[in-house]
């Protein structure tokens, strides 16, 4: 089936730690992008990535980091300097081109510090 | 500075009757729009776009209208029905297809039955 995959479901963090939040798509979409949701706060674009080896920083980057090495994967990192990390973040995709193009999106994964 | 804005946190709705979600943007560049329904703990789906060149798009039970001049889009969804119930979201891009969604920050509908 083609879609998006994320993983881990659930992640539990230790202060001071990072993680890395896994993001893979079979759709050959050439764009992908991180957003994170918080209560009352919608979508928020973290980073954003249209080819391989080059990515943007969205709205919140402070604190993440990425890396594009194939069209395919696209993982997020939260670094300990990101001071609120704990949200529902979501890994989306797109093709690019077109105004009407779509953005998909995987089922989420929630990570929480403890 | 918020560019899509979604001023009704929630609304509720009598099952089969209309549900009405409403939407702003401010930036003038924008010129597709887009609805995602989003339940708990899943990933957003999509639902209906509209382009600004049209001022209505409709796909079943589901009607996009546009008022460019006023920045203004509304979901209609006739009628209601329970599984209807979840979080909307409006976005929003230029038009060129590269440029990421802006998201407002989402209406909570819940359909009573």
């Amino acid at each position: 089936d083609g879609g998006i995959t994320q993983s881990p479901k659930y992640l539990f963090r230790k202060e001071g730690q990072n993680v890395t939040l896994s993001c893979e798509q079979n759709l050959n979409h050439d764009a992908m992008y991180w957003y994170r949701q918080d209560p009352g706060q919608g979508l928020r674009l973290i980073y954003y990535s249209q080819i391989v080896n080059d990515f943007q920083k969205g709205d919140i980057a402070e604190g993440y980091s990425v890396s594009r090495e194939k069209k395919e994967s696209f993982p997020l990192t939260v670094t300990s300097a990101q001071k609120n990390p704990t949200a529902f973040y979501l890994c989306a995709s797109s093709p690019l081109g077109q105004p009407g193009n779509t953005i998909y999106f995987g089922e989420g994964s929630w990570l929480t510090v403890v | 500075d918020q560019q899509v804005k979604q001023n009704s946190p929630s609304l509720s709705v009598q099952e089969g009757r209309i549900s009405i979600l409403n939407c702003d943007y401010t930036n003038s560049m924008f010129d597709y729009f887009l609805w995602y329904k989003k339940y708990p703990a899943e990933g957003p789906t999509f639902l209906i776009s509209i382009s600004s060149i049209k001022d209505k798009n409709e796909d079943g039970r589901f009607t996009v209208f546009l008022n460019k001049s006023a920045k203004h889009l509304s979901l209609h969804i006739v009628p209601s029905q329970p599984g209807d119930s979840a979080v909307y979201f409006c976005a929003a891009r230029p038009d060129s297809g590269n440029t990421p969604l802006v998201f407002g920050k989402g209406t909570r509908l819940s359909v009573i039955a």
